[in-house]
């Protein structure tokens, strides 16, 4: 069975300082993808990434950038010069390819970033 | 790109009474959706998963009769929370799934607040 946990509930950062949140998931499945999301306070989830089980090139995109370990079953995500707007809750979420196709979220952490 | 439009953004209804939310794909056919309830400062846990033309797949724990779901048409999902209790009160998202050139996609809804007095 696919989990995703998330051991940090809420990180608190002082703007422009660099953070990151951590993921570890489980699967037994050799075929998977690997999401991220960010949960501003409208509720709203905004997709960040997504990552499949046979690329593990680290990706940046602007102030962003994920580190995927398949050794280790991390998909950790780094904000760095963090902006009061990245405050939210950022989720990772995990879906096997095995045409379930179910999207599980870990427990999410929640990232406030203050002036 | 993929859109999902969810309606309502928010309901208040009464003990007892019964609340339709719709998630329809504007402009993509969506085979597969999904429904997922998230309480106050929890995470995302998933309800059922519906499929076009098929009874929906609920999770362990989920009561079938309580939340019907209707997937009626390639672009339609509804989930129906009947009897509503203030304990249903929540925040209810879908999302579909897209399909590409060998690789798949979600889309989300912006969710709806219930909120049962």
């Amino acid at each position: 069975a696919q989990k995703v946990t998330q051991a940090q509930t809420e990180i608190s950062v002082v703007e422009k300082e660099d953070v990151t949140l951590d993921c570890v998931y489980e699967t037994r499945d050799t075929t998977y993808y690997l999401f991220w999301y960010k949960q501003p306070p409208s509720g709203e989830l905004v997709f960040l990434i997504r990552r499949n089980s046979f690329d593990e090139q680290n990706e940046i995109s602007g102030r962003y950038s994920w580190n995927f370990q398949k050794s280790t079953s991390s998909f950790n995500f780094t904000i760095t010069a963090s902006q009061v707007v990245d405050s939210a809750v950022y989720f990772c979420a995990l879906s096997e390819g095995d045409n379930t196709d179910k999207l599980i979220f870990g427990t999410g952490t929640r990232l406030q970033v203050f002036p | 790109g993929a859109v999902v439009s969810q309606h309502p953004s928010w309901v208040i209804c009464k003990s007892g009474t019964s609340v339709k939310i719709e998630c329809r794909s504007l402009d993509f056919q969506a085979t597969t959706m999904f429904w997922y309830r998230q309480f106050p400062k929890q995470s995302l846990m998933l309800m059922a998963t519906s499929n076009e033309g098929s009874k929906a797949t609920y999770e362990q724990g989920v009561e079938k009769d309580k939340f019907l779901i209707n997937h009626a048409s390639l672009t339609l999902s509804t989930l129906t929370v009947t009897s509503a209790h203030p304990e249903d009160s929540s925040f209810y998202i879908c999302s579909a799934l897209k399909w590409t050139t060998g690789t798949y996609g979600y889309t989300f809804g912006s969710g709806t607040r219930l909120t049962v007095v």
